[in-house]
């Protein structure tokens, strides 16, 4: 069964809009990790954003929101006012277990490619 | 500003002939991870460091292997590259503390896309 899965090969947004990027997880475990990266085409994976397992609130930074639904097991992501820039494959992931000090692995969905029009 | 940084950007290489890419970091992680990405793929794990304990993924072929002489740098050798290895392989790195309230990000070089003739 998929752990992380992102139902949305491909998302078109007007630049200025709001987008919502989804992503589902799968996981017995009470501790776990979300993560979410951005690859333009150029191939370097940046870091977006974080929201642990137990975090209470929704975990944001910048334009970027996490809309974190425990019970659903969903993680989507909202970019605020899309730019031009934006345009990218976007990947959810999810590190299993708490972070108890030491390796982390990823399981990573296949991925959402954003194109952002003017 | 303390980065991942992996070079060549671009390597081609022959059918056969070892290759070596090669990574490096200034955030002083204890972790290294090597990943191999193929087109309109999420990368896939090869293997990682965790200080000086190398740890293989099962599913990483022979042909592919790692050597991290210090802190800092990590190496990926493909002994005899084929077709298949053409891919995007991508160095990350991570903290390994727990308790004071860190995460375990990885942060990511910007990839070496290798080409494999």
């Amino acid at each position: 069964a998929q752990k992380i899965t992102q139902t949305q090969p491909g998302m078109f947004v007007q630049e200025k809009e709001a987008v919502t990027l989804d992503c589902t997880y799968d996981t017995s475990d009470p501790s776990y990790g979300l993560f979410w990266y951005k690859q333009p085409s150029s191939g370097e994976m940046i870091f977006l954003i974080y929201q642990g397992s137990y975090d209470q609130q929704n975990a944001t930074e910048g334009r970027y929101s996490l809309n974190f639904q425990k019970a659903r097991k969903s993680a989507n992501l909202v970019i605020s006012a899309s730019q031009l820039g934006d345009s990218a494959m976007y990947f959810c992931a999810m590190r299993e277990g708490a972070f108890s000090g030491g390796y982390n692995k990823l399981i990573f969905g296949a991925g959402t490619r954003l194109a952002v029009h003017p | 500003d303390a980065m991942v940084i992996q070079n060549p950007r671009y390597q081609v290489t022959q059918f056969g002939k070892p290759v070596t890419l090669s990574c490096s970091q200034t955030l002083n992680h204890n972790v290294m991870y090597w990943y191999q990405q193929k087109s309109s793929q999420a990368p896939k794990l090869l293997f990682h460091y965790y200080d000086k304990d190398f740890n293989n993924e099962a599913d990483t072929p022979d042909n592919f292997q790692s050597r991290r002489p210090n802190t800092s740098f990590c190496f990926l050798d493909i002994r005899s590259p084929g077709l298949g290895d053409a891919a995007m392989y991508l160095c990350a790195t991570s903290r390994a503390a727990a308790g004071d309230g860190s995460t375990d990000t990885q942060y990511f070089g910007p990839g070496t896309r290798l080409t494999v003739l």
